[in-house]
């Protein structure tokens, strides 16, 4: 059975960096199939998907273009695990926050517990 | 990006109603090469994550149970729940995985009546 564990902090002060890190148990983050997702869920924006990573003999990233010049997610193969980081966080980053698997690269079975993460001074 | 739009946005019906929600994509989540519609619905309980209940269109996941169904194609898609039960209340999605950033729809809620 697939877990996905996620920790990190739940306050954020404006302008920093939100960092949140996701353990993957009952499979490999470098599965040649698979692609690690980070999903956010706040009531004004809905879910919105905000990238994931993947590897098919190299590793691949692709992200949100509402994100992508804040955005890093990267695979720790050593640890089994994918992290987030979102640089110059506002109030408007405030949501619940969720990793996830797609098994083939497509729909998602699986996911993290969510991370309520509030970005307040 | 495909904008996913659902109908209606809450809904409240009586047990053992059958209940229907509709899902419209802005461009066709059919792809020709292997004519399967990249289309997935989920269900979401309160402090919970959403949970997948039909992945291309109309494939049941494992341990769902068979009142729920999806139909659909192309632009338009639906998700039945043929007999209502308590355990049914949540807020159900539709998601496109037809092309990146995947997209879901605005969710719509189900009550008993």
């Amino acid at each position: 059975q697939v877990q996905l564990q996620q920790s990190g902090p739940g306050l954020v002060r404006p302008s920093q960096t939100l960092s949140l890190t996701c353990a993957i148990s009952g499979d490999s983050v470098s599965r040649n199939s698979a692609a690690w997702n980070w999903i956010r869920q706040s009531p004004s924006r809905g879910l919105e998907w905000l990238g994931r990573t993947y590897y098919r003999s190299r590793w691949y990233n692709d992200y949100a273009v509402s994100v992508k010049s804040r955005i890093t997610i990267n695979p720790d193969t050593s640890k089994n695990q994918l992290s987030l980081q979102l640089n110059s966080v506002t109030p408007e980053d405030t949501a619940v926050y969720y990793c996830a698997r797609a098994p083939s690269g497509s729909y998602i079975d699986f996911w993290g517990q969510g991370t309520l993460v509030t970005v307040s001074s | 990006d495909i904008v996913m739009t659902q109908s209606p946005d809450s809904l409240t019906m009586s047990l053992g109603e059958r209940a229907t929600i509709n899902c419209k994509s802005s461009q066709s989540v059919l792809y020709s090469s292997d004519s399967k519609n990249y289309l997935a619905w989920y269900q979401q309980k309160p402090g919970q994550p959403p949970k997948l209940l039909i992945y291309w269109a109309s494939t049941r996941e494992s341990g769902v149970p068979d009142r729920f169904s999806g139909s659909g194609s192309g632009t338009d898609f639906t998700l039945t729940i043929s007999s209502l039960q308590a355990e049914d209340v949540a807020v159900y999605y539709c998601q496109q995985y037809y092309s990146t950033p995947w997209t879901f729809g605005q969710g719509t809620k189900v009550e008993i009546k």
